[in-house]
């Protein structure tokens, strides 16, 4: 099971949107909505942001947002701020009943 | 509160054999699967593989690349989750995370992590 593809950094501007993408296979993000995302803050554990392609956690912000269209998911932080620079990792359970991850995007605010 | 603390990490030579454990509290551990995540240092999360609850058999998945010299166990009279790691590679040089998904029967949604421990296989 190959990893998710993001693209390796993403950056933006206080106030601005950004969108991190995470492309798949039939097998995973386009065979199922458990597409989640996980936010990790250097040195901490990761922490979901967003669950089965759209959903949010009680407790994460409304700026966070999220959508899949066919084997790509797309996660989406809206009115940017200096807490959201973190790296973001999506995953995708898989037909196989394992889970894959994304190869993660570094998020800057500049 | 949910709290996941793993153990047994350390300096382990290629080849050799090392046990991680999970102690996990707060929560009826029993009812939960339980998942390992490694990262490499620098790099990407890697999911490892989990261990369904009791209530469906206690059965495995595990990540391809890892199936084989990677076996998830656990006891549930004591709350604690177990990898155990054979053969050994420089690759496996991470900090592994045991974390808890919302149900018993799979690993997609995983809402509490504990801190990891270091694993380094060098000689």
């Amino acid at each position: 099971q190959s990893a998710l593809t993001q693209p390796a950094s993403v950056s933006g501007s206080p106030g601005q949107s950004i969108t991190i993408s995470c492309s798949g296979t039939s097998s995973d993000v386009g065979g199922n909505d458990y597409v989640s995302w996980y936010q990790q803050l250097p040195g901490k554990a990761p922490r979901v942001m967003i669950y089965d392609v759209n959903n949010r956690p009680s407790g994460v912000s409304i700026r966070f947002s999220a959508s899949k269209s066919g084997n790509t998911a797309s996660l989406t932080i809206s009115g940017l701020q200096a807490e959201d620079e973190a790296d973001y990792y999506c995953t995708s359970y898989t037909t196989s009943s394992t889970l894959v991850f994304g190869t993660g995007t570094k998020v800057t605010v500049l | 509160e949910v709290q996941l603390v793993e153990s047994g990490g350390g300096l382990v030579q290629p080849g050799r054999s090392l046990r991680l454990s999970c102690t996990a509290s707060g929560f009826t551990f029993s009812d939960y699967a339980m998942t390992w995540v490694r990262q490499a240092p620098g790099k990407g999360l890697e999911w490892v593989g989990f261990i369904r609850s009791s209530a469906f058999g206690g059965t495995t998945e595990y990540a391809a690349s890892l199936k084989g010299r990677f076996t998830i166990s656990r006891d549930d009279s004591k709350s604690i989750a177990y990898l155990q790691m054979n053969s050994l590679k420089t690759e496996d040089t991470a900090v592994y995370h045991c974390s808890r998904p919302t149900s018993g029967f799979e690993s997609r949604l995983l809402d509490s992590w504990g801190q990891g421990t270091l694993v380094a296989v060098s000689s």
